[in-house]
């Protein structure tokens, strides 16, 4: 079946350091791609999100690639701060014949920021 | 807008009872959703819906049932509990057929 594998499950970086989080998918029709951020005992929020028409996306210190002919996607935090500290989801998506998208979610990524 | 709620935040649960876990959203969005999320996991769809009236089957559907009888509400029906389904509930709703937006969530714990 479809399935998202998510590298690293966990990473600790030092304050100031880069990141860097790393999925591969498996459906060759995903399209949308989107990142959440999960805070412990909150919900996942989004923070950014890529289409596959598009290669690379950022926002401030955040940026997304995607190389769809190898299948992955990353996730790039530059500058990392104390309050990147959370659990990183991506997502792996495509239409369905229903008209919404069925999204298929990593393991997540447990992020440390070491101050 | 208070965006996507969820009740309970949290509730105990015998072997064998049944509970509705409600989800409501203000954003007129069209499409909804369920998903579990087990300790250390991702997040699995049970079930979501595209418009009032219409539901289908996620990854996870067995032991659940939904209804959307209006564009706001979509709840989550557990029929005969399981410990197998201890876990934290994420509603989410969507405005268009990408970007979702999450509810805060309702832990379970079935004993």
């Amino acid at each position: 079946g479809e399935n998202v594998e998510q590298h690293p499950s966990t990473l600790s970086v030092q304050e100031g350091d880069s990141a860097v989080i790393k999925c591969t998918y498996s459906d060759s029709a995903s399209n949308y791609f989107p990142w959440y951020k999960q805070e412990l005992g909150k919900r996942p929020q989004l923070i950014i999100d890529i289409r596959s028409n598009v290669g690379e996306k950022k926002d401030q210190r955040i940026a997304v690639t995607l190389n769809k002919t190898a299948k992955h996607f990353s996730l790039h935090i530059t500058e990392t701060q104390p309050e990147d500290s959370a659990v990183y989801f991506c997502a792996a998506s495509r239409a369905t014949t229903s008209g919404t998208y069925k999204y298929i979610f990593g393991t997540g990524t447990r992020l440390k920021v070491l101050a | 807008n208070a965006g996507v709620t969820q009740t309970p935040k949290f509730r105990i649960l015998k072997i064998g009872q049944s509970m509705t876990l409600q989800c409501a959203q203000d954003m007129n969005h069209n499409y909804m959703y369920w998903y579990r999320q087990d300790p250390g996991m991702g997040l699995k769809l049970i079930y979501y819906s595209v418009g009032a009236g219409i539901t289908d089957k996620g990854e996870v559907p067995n032991g659940y049932n939904v209804s959307r009888s209006t564009t706001e509400d979509f709840p989550l029906r557990l029929e005969l509990a399981a410990p197998s389904q201890t876990s934290v509930y994420f509603c989410a709703s969507s405005p268009t057929v990408s970007r979702q937006f999450f509810g805060p969530g309702t832990r379970l714990t079935v004993l």
